[in-house]
C-alpha cells in the first residue's frame, strides 16, 4: 500500500531554515500538503497543493516536490515553528477507491 | 467564521457501538466534501473516512471498513460518523474536516486538502 516517509526528528537553530522531507512512490502524480501540528491543538494547513501558502501562513513557510521527495521549507525559523509536521497525500485503498494518506510526522525542534 | 464541533465521544467496551455528530456552521454545508480523521494519543494522523457533498461518494480506510458507516444531513449541515464493533485500537481524538476546494477526491493526483479541522472528540474503548 502507498506511504508518505517522513524523518521522525529534525533540529533547527533559530534564524537557520528548515527542511522536512516526505517521500514515497510516484509523487509527480500526486499533490502534496502539510499541517504543522501544535501541542493540544488541531492541525493547521501551512502548504497545499504542493508549494500554495493559505491566506495568514507567513511567507517564511515554503514546499515544492520534486516528483520522489517532496520538502517543507522554513526559512528563518523561530521558536513558535516548533511542532509536528505531517504531510498529506492521495492514493487509492485496497478497494481501488481513493484515500487520503498522511505521512508518519515530523517533530521540528527549534533549539 | 467557519466552525466545526464533534460530540459523542466517550468511554466504549470493545465490540460496543458509538455515533460521532459534527455540527457546521459559518459556510455553505452542502458545497463541501468532508472527512474525519482520528489520531491515536502520541501518535499520529489517521484518514478515517469521507463523504461528498451529495453523499453520492463515501470512502473509508481499510482499518474501519465494514464496521464505521459515514452519513451527512445536509439541512441539518451535520455529518455523522456511526461506529460499530470497536476495538481497543480506534482509541483516538476524531476530527471533523473540511476538504478546501468543496469535492471529493476521485483520482490519485487529486489536489484536494482540509482546510478546517474541529477541536475533536475523544473515544476511548476499553474493558
Amino acid at each position: 500500500s502507498f506511504e508518505l516517509s517522513q524523518p521522525p526528528s529534525v533540529s533547527v537553530s533559530p534564524g537557520q531554515t528548515a527542511s522536512i522531507t516526505c517521500s514515497g512512490d510516484k509523487l509527480w502524480n500526486k499533490y502534496i500538503c502539510w499541517y504543522q501540528q501544535k501541542p493540544g491543538l488541531s492541525p493547521l494547513l501551512v502548504i497545499y497543493q504542493d508549494s500554495k501558502r493559505p491566506s495568514g501562513i507567513p511567507e517564511r513557510f515554503s514546499g515544492s516536490n520534486s516528483g520522489t521527495t517532496a520538502t517543507l521549507t522554513i526559512s528563518g525559523t523561530q521558536a513558535m515553528d516548533e511542532a509536528d509536521y505531517y504531510c498529506q497525500a492521495w492514493d487509492y485503498n485496497s478497494e481501488v477507491n481513493t484515500a487520503m494518506v498522511f505521512g508518519g510526522g515530523t517533530k521540528l525542534t527549534v533549539l | 467564521e467557519v466552525q466545526l464541533v464533534e460530540s459523542g465521544g466517550g468511554l466504549v467496551q470493545p465490540g460496543g457501538s458509538l455515533r460521532l455528530t459534527c455540527e457546521a456552521s459559518g459556510f455553505t454545508f452542502d458545497d463541501y466534501a468532508m472527512y474525519w480523521v482520528r489520531q491515536a494519543p502520541g501518535k499520529g494522523l489517521e484518514w478515517v473516512s469521507g463523504i461528498s457533498w451529495d453523499s453520492g461518494i463515501t470512502g473509508y480506510a481499510d482499518s474501519v471498513k465494514g464496521r464505521f458507516t459515514v452519513s451527512r444531513d445536509n439541512a441539518k449541515n451535520s455529518l455523522s460518523l456511526e461506529m460499530n464493533s470497536l476495538r481497543v485500537e480506534d482509541t483516538a481524538l476524531y476530527y471533523c474536516t473540511r476538504d478546501g476546494r468543496g469535492s471529493y477526491c476521485g483520482s490519485v493526483s487529486c489536489p484536494s486538502y482540509i482546510d478546517y479541522w474541529g477541536q475533536g472528540t475523544l473515544v476511548t474503548v476499553s474493558s
